[in-house]
Order: C-alpha cells, then structure tokens, then sequence
C-alpha cells in the first residue's frame, strides 16, 4: 500500500539558516508521482513542485531545491537561506500511476522562520 | 493562470443539517477529487469522480456524503446529515495534483 512519512513534526530555524525538509514513501507502482506544497497559515495549498518517478534529477528553483533518490524512497526538500515568509506547514505527497491519481498525503512538517 | 473556485470560503452549520460545498474546476478536465483535512492533521483524500460518476472513494466518503456534477461545471460535496467530527477544511482539485482550490472551511456546532 502506499505511504508517505515526514517524520519531523516540526522544525523551527533562523532566519538564513539552510533546513532540510524529509519525505519518505512506499508504493508497489514502478510509475508514480511525487508532489511538494506549502500550506501557509492561510490555508491553501500551494504547489510546489511534482516529479515522476523515472526523472531522478534533482532539480533547483531559486532557493529550493529537491532531492529525489530512488534507493531510498526518499523525496527531500531543502530551503536554502530561509525567510520568514518561508514559514508555513509543508506536505510531501504520493500519487499512482494506475487507478485514479488520488494524492496520498503525510502528516506534514511544520516549519518556523525566525527573524 | 487556471484556477480551481470554491464556495463558500466559510461555512458554519448546525449538527444534523445538510451542507453543499461548491466548487468550479478548471475547464475541460474530467477527473475532480475532494479531500479533507481536519484542523492539524493531514490532506485525506475523499472521492474522486470521473465522467459523471464516482471512480474510487475512501472510507471517510459513507453514506452521509454525495458528490455530484449537476450542470457540466459546479461540483459539489454533499454532507447529510452533519456531525461535529465533519468540522474540515474540504478542497477540490483537478487531476494531475497541481490544482487545489483554496478550501472551504466548515464549522459544525
């Protein structure tokens, strides 16, 4: 079955600091996806970033960049320089190929910016 | 940009009452999900719908829900008869996970 673990509840950084956001899955499908959002206090979810699982290139937008290892199930996020603004819960998320491309969700990792 | 439109943005409802929750999706897509998060926790997928009908749905998705697709544009979330553990941000979104509308938050007191 599938799963998706973030396994830091919460991280809280100064402003600057680089932080690592980890995400781990499991999943029997040799095709899948695999998703990034951030949720500010707001509340909607905003996404990030969504790879498959044959494109293992890490990838780098601006301050954020991904690290996706096949090896390990493991689907990292790194914010570099972090801001204040940055401050929000992030969700890593898993979806099939076969069946109907439902997200499967976890449980989130909140991350605190401080100035 | 594409955008996926949901109303209310709040709604607050007494237990026992019915609720519809609405959303507009993007245009031309076939596939709509509703997930449900309750305050604190995860995104829990609820239903998806596909060509006017129901493609797989959760545990959560009993009989007190229903989704349907009424005039080829709106969506909409049915909750029957409400119970205070249905208090959840409930969004829609669009295939391929990009989409997610911005929520509509439900009180049931």
């Amino acid at each position: 079955a599938q799963k998706v673990t973030q396994a830091q509840t919460e991280i809280s950084v100064v402003e600057k600091e680089d932080v690592t956001l980890d995400c781990v899955y499991e999943t029997r499908d040799t095709t899948y996806y695999l998703f990034w959002y951030k949720q500010p206090p707001s509340g909607e979810l905003v996404f990030l970033i969504r790879r498959n699982s044959f494109d293992e290139q890490n990838e780098i937008s601006g301050r954020y960049s991904w690290n996706f290892q096949k090896s390990t199930s493991s689907f990292n996020f790194t914010i570099t320089a972090s801001q204040v603004v940055d401050s929000a819960v992030y969700f890593c998320a898993l979806s099939e190929a076969e069946g109907t491309d439902k997200l499967i969700f976890g449980t989130g990792t909140r991350l605190q910016v401080f100035p | 940009e594409p955008e996926v439109t949901q109303t209310p943005s709040h709604q607050v409802t007494q237990m026992g009452q019915e609720v519809i929750l609405r959303c507009v999706p993007i245009s031309n897509h076939l596939y709509f999900y509703w997930y449900r998060q309750i305050l604190g926790q995860k995104v829990e997928f609820l239903v998806s719908f596909y060509n006017n009908e129901i493609s797989e749905k959760s545990e959560i998705f009993d009989d007190q829900f229903s989704v349907e697709r009424p005039d080829g544009s709106n969506f909409t979330l049915k909750i029957r008869s409400t119970k205070l553990e249905d208090s959840a941000m409930y969004f829609c979104a669009n295939r391929d996970g990009y989409t997610f509308g911005s929520g509509t938050r439900l009180t049931v007191v």
